[in-house]
């Protein structure tokens, strides 16, 4: 079974650039969520799709930061413009709802950095 | 809130046993672990629910104690490959998928 897959791995760009960040969920998974993970620390929530529906977008900087995940699928989150403090690395996970738990996958990352 | 987690590092020789804790401040639904090796993604271990029973596979285990927020992950025996940060995620009291991250806890195992 194919897991999360990510695209890009890595990314540079200067600040005020725009950037975005592709992510496949594993088949069959309704639940999509993006992460942000600063170094040294455990990942950060920034948005939880349930198949279309954005349920959970709370500690998302909607001024700069945006995401869709058109036909429940594949999601895209954008940050336009990007500042210095948006370098991290960025991580989507995907879970199904098997047994009453949400066990979460977690694709590769997308490393950002923004000079 | 974000759980704590204890001890923030520690380091091991091979075959000797470990103790990773977790604590919150808010009533749990499920705690969940994960493994992450450097420059790599989250490995997801276990889940424990709720009134769940104590989980575990081969050398590794864990427990959760719903009254007191707290879950613990066990390490025995460990080997060179268990080295890695580990990260506990909770949830709250309603069964929604959110997760809240720990601050994680360094493991290095030497031969």
């Amino acid at each position: 079974e194919a897991g999360v897959v990510q695209s890009p791995r890595y990314k540079i760009i200067e600040k005020k650039q725009p950037v975005a960040f592709w992510c496949n969920p594993i088949s069959g998974h309704n639940t999509l969520y993006w992460y942000r993970q600063n170094l040294g620390q455990g990942p950060e929530l920034l948005i939880r799709y349930e198949n279309e529906e954005a349920v959970d977008d709370s500690q998302l900087p909607k001024d700069r930061f945006s995401a869709e995940r058109l036909k429940g699928v594949d999601s895209t989150l954008k940050i336009q413009p990007a500042e210095l403090g948006d370098s991290a690395v960025y991580l989507c996970a995907s879970s199904g709802l098997a047994g009453g738990t949400y066990e979460q996958y977690f694709g590769p990352g997308t490393r950002l950095t923004v000079t | 809130q974000q759980p704590v987690q204890s001890p923030q590092a520690v380091i091991l020789r091979e075959g000797e046993d470990a103790v990773i804790n977790c604590s919150s401040s808010k009533a749990l639904y499920s705690v969940h672990w994960y493994r992450q090796k450097h420059g790599e993604a989250p490995v997801f271990l276990m889940i424990l629910l709720k009134g769940g029973e104590q989980k575990g596979h081969e050398k590794i285990s864990a427990s959760f104690n719903e009254k007191k927020q707290q879950s613990s992950l066990y390490l025995t025996a460990s080997q060179l490959s268990y080295s890695g940060t580990y990260f506990c995620g909770t949830a709250g009291s309603s069964n929604t998928g959110k997760l809240i991250f720990g601050q994680g806890t360094t493991l290095q195992v030497k031969p």
